[in-house]
Order: structure tokens, then sequence, then C-alpha cells
């Protein structure tokens, strides 16, 4: 497989719950990013990695929130205390590392998440 | 702070004509620029970009775009639409670190 995945595809959760959310990227990218996007909207930019160093971190990122990426491969992003306001699509996406700036990401088909 | 709008919503379009969807940004040193489509419960796919060079950039599956500097717009265009170029289409700009994306426009090819 050649893309970025993403596990799992849909998640429906009832509120307060936690929910962990996975993405393998592509293995030769380095550079890993977590966007969300709710219906009408653009993906908006939550964080990303390069390698396992976490770079920087949307003020849309609130303490409930936290990513890894251990070893620098795949990546976690989970949620704590769920609230109806985290209903979205979770986008994860990879890259080449700064000499990249020019390329395009490759995205994954994203986890839709679903808060009750 | 960089930036990208999209104007419109929704574009329709006839197949068989040309399509123009629009999109402005605002950066403060030099733009890398982007478009995405998005399908129905897909991932974003990237169709062109900008970095340097050409004002007129060809993508995939027919699309092109055209920087233009001094009205800061780099909108994204196809000489005959298909009905299957429907789809929700985002710009982005990229200065440093991650991209930023417009609101999206929803293109309607009909038939």
């Amino acid at each position: 497989d050649t893309g970025v995945s993403q596990d799992p595809r849909h998640k429906i959760t009832k509120r307060g719950q936690n929910v962990t959310f996975r993405c393998d990227p592509i293995s030769e990218h380095n550079r890993l990013y977590w966007y969300r996007q709710t219906l009408g909207q653009g993906p908006e930019f939550l964080t990303y990695f390069q390698n396992e160093a976490q770079l920087e971190k949307s003020r849309l990122l609130s303490d409930r929130f936290s990513a890894e990426r251990p070893k620098g491969s795949f990546s976690t992003l989970e949620i704590q205390r769920t609230e109806q306001g985290d209903s979205a699509m979770y986008l994860c996406a990879s890259s080449l590392g700064w000499s990249g700036v020019g390329y395009g990401y490759t995205f994954g088909s994203g986890t839709r998440l679903t808060v009750v | 702070a960089q930036s990208v709008a999209q104007p419109e919503d929704q574009v329709n379009v006839a197949e068989g004509n040309p399509l123009t969807v629009k999109c402005t940004y605002s950066v403060s040193g030099n733009p890398y620029l982007f478009w995405y489509v998005q399908y129905p419960n897909r991932g974003l796919q990237f169709l062109l970009k900008y970095i340097t060079g050409d004002n007129l950039v060809k993508g995939s599956y027919g699309f092109e775009a055209e920087f233009n500097k001094s009205q800061t717009s780099f909108h994204l265009k196809k000489p005959s639409a298909l009905v299957s170029d429907s789809a929700l289409y985002f710009c982005a700009v990229r200065e440093e670190g991650p991209y930023i994306f417009g609101t999206g426009t929803r293109l309607k090819v009909l038939a």
C-alpha cells in the first residue's frame, strides 16, 4: 500500500468518552499532519510532526487533544472527554520534509467522528 | 499571516464549457499555492501547484491554474468541463509550515 491509511473510517462515540485515531503515512515521508474538517469548511490545521518531533500545534488543539508519533512512523490522535463540537472529519496527510515545501501532501481518506 | 479566499461557495457549469474556480491569497513572502479536489467521503487529492516559474501551471485531469501576482490570484481552470469533475475544490497556500486551506468551492457540472 503506497497511500496514507487512517483507522477507523467512522467512529460514533458518546459525549464524554475518549477516542483515538491512527494514521499510517507513506513510509518515506517524514512529515505528518493532522487536519480537522467540518461540514462546509476547508480543512483546519491541528498539528504536525517531523519524524517523531511535534513541531507545531494549532490553537484549535485544546488540552483535550493529544497527538503522538512514536519512532517517527504512524501517528495517533486522541481526544479526551469528547464534546459534540468535536464531530468532524479528521484528516491525516504526509509529505517529504522541509525541502518539500513545494511538494503536495498525500491525504488519507479521513476518520469521521460523530459525538452523540 | 497567510490566508486564502474562495469567494464562490458553488459554481455551476454546463458539460463541455470552460470552467473557472476562483482563489485569492495573502502572504508576506513568496507564495506556494496549491489546488486540491475532494470527492464525497474521500480525502483530498492533489491537482497542481505553483512554486515559481511560468504563471500557467498544468496539473492532473486537464486542470490548469493561472498565477497572477498583481491580483494575488490563483484561479483554477479547465477548457472543457466533464460531469465527473463535479466535486469540492480547495485552494491552499503554504509559506512556512503547514497548508492553510480556503473554505472550498463546490463545482457542479451539468449534463
